[in-house]
């Protein structure tokens, strides 16, 4: 059984760096294909993919964000781990970690999608 | 203003039809890139629905189905029931963005 809980402060100040982490079970990072990602969601709107992280360490970021963003995992303690610099009150929301699941088709490349979410926590950020 | 472009809203009776549609470009949907659905109940976290295009994850109902046809896919839904009351996003790659994109989401109500 897949679990995923994401963990962290739900209120930081503006200019401050939030450390949000996803505990998970069921699966290892460490296993060939398996990618871990963290989404946010702000209230009333819709999602954004923030960062990936792949099972051999190759990281992937939103192109608008990732001079703020860095994300690790420690396989060891099944988890993975996302910072965000430099916070802003544009910056509250919902964030989610979810499982990146991968497959090849010829002619398009590797896809990729988020079968298994976690719970999301509420991140406000204000003074 | 998202890549992907959905309706805001669709409604439908209990017992019909209705459809989501997604809409891209050459740099997303149009380039090749597969398209998934994710469900997302309120106050809850979204949930996989449609996985490459037209694939039902194990425990999902076989009145949801999804297509893909150029730059644009589509969501159906049969057999509409209370229950599917929610939150629909479409989500792809976009080559231009070099990341993952979601649409703006359909709120579906069932009248």
């Amino acid at each position: 059984q897949v679990t995923l809980r994401e963990s962290g402060p739900a209120l930081v100040k503006p200019t401050q760096t939030l450390t949000l982490t996803c505990t998970f079970s069921g699966f290892s990072l460490s296993t060939g294909g398996m990618c871990m990602s963290w989404i946010r969601q702000p209230p009333g709107k819709a999602l954004e993919w923030l960062a990936r992280i792949d099972w051999d360490d190759d990281k992937y970021y939103s192109t608008s964000l990732k001079t703020r963003l860095t994300i690790s995992k420690d396989t060891s303690k099944n988890q993975v781990v996302l910072t965000m610099t430099n916070m802003d009150p544009v910056d509250t929301a919902t964030y989610y970690c979810a499982r990146t699941k991968t497959y090849y088709y010829d002619g398009s490349g590797y896809q990729y999608y988020f079968d298994y979410w976690g719970q999301g926590t509420l991140v406000t950020v204000s003074s | 203003q998202s890549v992907l472009t959905q309706p805001p809203s669709v409604s439908g009776a209990p017992g019909q039809r209705v459809t989501i549609s997604c809409t891209g470009s050459s740099s997303n949907i149009g380039a090749g890139y597969d398209v998934h659905w994710y469900q997302q109940l309120p106050g809850t976290a979204p949930k996989l629905l449609i996985y490459g295009n037209n694939n039902r994850p194990s425990g999902v109902p076989d009145r949801f189905s999804g297509s893909k046809s150029g730059t644009s896919a589509s969501l159906a839904i049969t057999g509409l029931q209370a229950e599917d009351e929610a939150d629909y996003y479409c989500q792809s790659y976009d080559s231009s963005l070099s990341g993952w994109v979601f649409g703006g989401g359909t709120k579906l109500t069932v009248l």
